[in-house]
């Protein structure tokens, strides 16, 4: 899976709690992002950081929230505030120069109850 | 409004005969486009890209993509299908705008038997 790790790969919670998702690379990308994917539905796009301090909204970016503050780092937090929290959370990474293709990690299987 | 289509939720192609999973796509400008593969609980695998160029694009493990600007498509090929090809297969298409985004098809499911 290309330098990314995310831990832990399932994970359980109850709901009503906070949980945060880890995503590191070591492949010197500038660009990171987090993304959402749930049965029968394309990837969609929670959060993307293309510096250290500083991330952007994606398309579904509420009741989530993110850091940047190491460049191989990017700390996805799933909130109380997050309606549908279950599903399979995918972190992958790119070089910003040129046409360059996203590299993912294995993705973490958030189960709320 | 840009889109990526995969109009196929599921393909299904004997082990040993051609496999085509078909993408349709809709942005500004010229498009950049990717195929991944997913296999179970997994991360995403890039395949290939089309960038500029020859409009056949070659890619890992044997498939193959033609760019058909005309007809604003994108099929994934392999002239004979393995069964560890079944998987799930992704499409995506660069927005042209500056923060590189991807816009996902919503993936076809692959299942070649034996």
């Amino acid at each position: 899976d290309g330098g990314i790790t995310q831990s832990p790969k399932y994970l359980f919670r109850k709901e009503g709690q906070n949980v945060t998702l880890s995503c590191e690379q070591n492949l010197n990308h500038d660009a990171m992002y987090w993304y959402r994917q749930d049965p029968g539905q394309g990837l969609r796009l929670i959060y993307y950081s293309q510096i250290v301090n500083d991330f952007q909204k994606g398309d579904i970016a509420e009741g989530y929230s993110v850091s940047r503050e190491k460049k191989e780092s990017f700390p996805l937090t799933v909130t109380s505030a997050q309606k549908n929290p279950t599903a399979f959370y995918l972190c992958a990474s790119r070089r910003l120069a040129g046409e360059n293709e996203q590299y993912f990690g294995p993705g973490t299987r958030l189960t709320v109850t | 409004a840009q889109s990526v289509a995969q109009p196929e939720d599921q393909v299904n192609v004997a082990e040993g005969n051609p496999l085509t999973v078909k993408c349709t796509y809709s942005v500004s400008g010229n498009p950049y486009l990717f195929w991944y593969v997913q296999y179970p609980n997994r991360g995403l695998q890039f395949l290939l890209k089309y960038i500029t160029g020859d409009n056949l694009v070659k890619g890992s493990y044997g498939f193959e993509a033609e760019f058909n600007k005309s007809q604003t498509s994108f099929h994934l090929k392999k002239p004979s299908a393995l069964v560890s090809d079944s998987a799930l297969y992704f499409c995506a298409v660069r927005m042209m705008d500056s923060n590189y985004q991807l816009i996902w098809g919503a993936g076809t499911k692959l299942i070649i038997k034996p």
